[in-house]
């Protein structure tokens, strides 16, 4: 079946430092890919998507991430976070652009001060 | 632009009661969603429109309604509110494949 992965429910950098945010999908061709970013007691907001050419993709806040066919893959990558970063962030996959999304479980990312 | 916005904010209701809850989009999308979430769930996607008129259950339907007269508004119905529907509702509208979520309602029923 369809379905994307989050390994990581619960994840915490110090500020400062690297994030990497985990994402694994199985789909017999390249799904569509998203990552949105959840706030406390707020809606989700795209971070960054990737639908075809350059595989490392740039988003809003800083954030980039890299589609990796071979291993199935679509990481969501930060150099440096901030305390701000705190919030809950979903993968998303779409196999075709008419098709519903379907979102991972989420990983929710602690900053320590 | 207001985007996408969802009332109530926060609602408890008892058992076997019913209510509606409302969402609005400005941005003329022909795509609008209905999802639950729940701790550690992720999103579950309950009804979508892909236009006015026109409706279809997605991956949690049952006990819920869903109505689309215009292109703003996807109103979400639950007809004999239940404890096992305590949760966040999250609305959202697309166009093509970006979308948009509005700021949830969070419900509870005892």
């Amino acid at each position: 079946a369809q379905s994307v992965t989050q390994p990581d429910i619960h994840i915490t950098v110090s500020e400062g430092a690297s994030l990497e945010l985990r994402c694994n999908y199985s789909y017999g061709a390249t799904p569509y890919l998203f990552w949105y970013v959840q706030s406390p007691g707020q809606g989700l907001q795209l971070l960054l998507k990737y639908f075809s050419g350059d595989t490392l993709v740039q988003g809003i806040k800083g954030f980039e991430a890299e589609f990796k066919r071979s291993q199935s893959s679509f990481n969501l990558r930060k150099p440096s976070v901030h305390w701000s970063d705190a919030a809950e962030y979903f993968c998303a996959v779409v196999l075709n652009r008419d098709d519903k999304i379907i979102f991972g479980k989420g990983t929710r990312l602690h900053i320590l001060p | 632009n207001a985007g996408v916005t969802q009332t109530p904010k926060f609602r408890i209701l008892k058992i076997g009661q019913s209510m509606t809850l409302q969402c609005t989009q400005d941005m003329n999308h022909n795509y609008m969603y209905w999802y639950r979430q729940d701790p550690g769930m992720g999103l579950k996607l309950i009804y979508y429109s892909v236009g006015a008129g026109i409706t279809d259950k997605g991956e949690v339907p049952n006990g819920y309604n869903v109505s689309r007269s215009t292109t703003e508004d996807f109103p979400l119905r639950l007809e004999l509110a239940a404890p096992s529907q305590t949760s966040v509702y999250f609305c959202a509208s697309s166009q093509s494949d970006t979308q948009y979520f509005g700021p949830g309602t969070r419900l509870t029923v005892l």
